[in-house]
């Protein structure tokens, strides 16, 4: 099963916001408005930070924000903050058995 | 509160068995398909298997099928793993994780246990 396509990597200073990309196919991202994002901090366990494409689940914050145009969604991070960096990983439902399919990650540095 | 906790990791040698364990507390867990998906050191996330709310249905992604077996005892609020013929390339931090299947949305997650192969 094929990932979904992320950036290996991206970065931005404190204040700004940065945006990571995730694209699929018209038989996961495309297909459906079910696209998460998770948020991995070293060492620990993924946590849902965004589910079908632009819902936070309560308790993150609002500084996170989600979209989907056509099949790529993105994840916006506003006002970085030292905490936010990060492993960032976008999934999708996927008409496929699998049922989730995973992008291949991004790393998020905060300069 | 949600809890997700994991155990059963450990060292294996190849073609070798394990069965790791999945605790969930804090919600109803026979109301909900779960998942194992699994990390190899410094690479991403996999999605390995689901099951349904009462084992009816499991799915697995091609590389463990014949060889991995999702279960669940909703009676002891707990799902398993079982791996038989266990490969270097198993090797992972296997997290469990409550599914919200119609949406494919991994809502809560174990902390995961790693799985070690090798001689």
């Amino acid at each position: 099963q094929s990932a979904l396509t992320q950036p290996a990597s991206v970065s931005g200073s404190p204040g700004q916001s940065i945006t990571i990309s995730c694209t699929g196919t018209s038989s996961d991202v495309g297909g459906y408005n079910y696209v998460s994002w998770y948020q991995q901090h070293p060492g620990k366990a993924p946590k849902l930070m965004i589910y079908e494409v632009s819902n936070r689940p309560s308790g993150v914050s609002n500084r996170f924000s989600g979209s989907k145009s056509g099949n790529t969604a993105s994840l916006t991070i506003s006002g970085l903050q030292a905490e936010d960096e990060a492993d960032y990983y976008c999934s999708s439902y996927t008409s496929s058995s699998t049922n989730v399919v995973f992008g291949g990650g991004t790393k998020l540095t905060v300069l | 509160e949600v809890q997700l906790v994991e155990s059963g990791g450990g060292l294996v040698q190849p073609g070798g068995s394990l069965r790791l364990s999945c605790a969930a507390s804090g919600f109803t867990f026979s109301s909900y398909w779960m998942s194992w998906v699994r990390q190899a050191p410094g690479k991403g996330l996999e999605w390995v298997a689901n099951i349904k709310q009462d084992g009816s249905e499991k799915y697995y992604v091609d590389s463990v099928k014949g060889r991995f077996t999702i279960s669940r005892d909703n009676a002891k609020n707990s799902l398993y793993l079982q791996m038989n013929s266990l490969r270097a390339e198993d090797t992972a931090v296997y997290y469990c994780a409550r599914l919200v299947a119609v949406a494919g949305t991994l809502s809560y997650w174990g902390q995961g246990t790693l799985v070690t192969v090798s001689s």
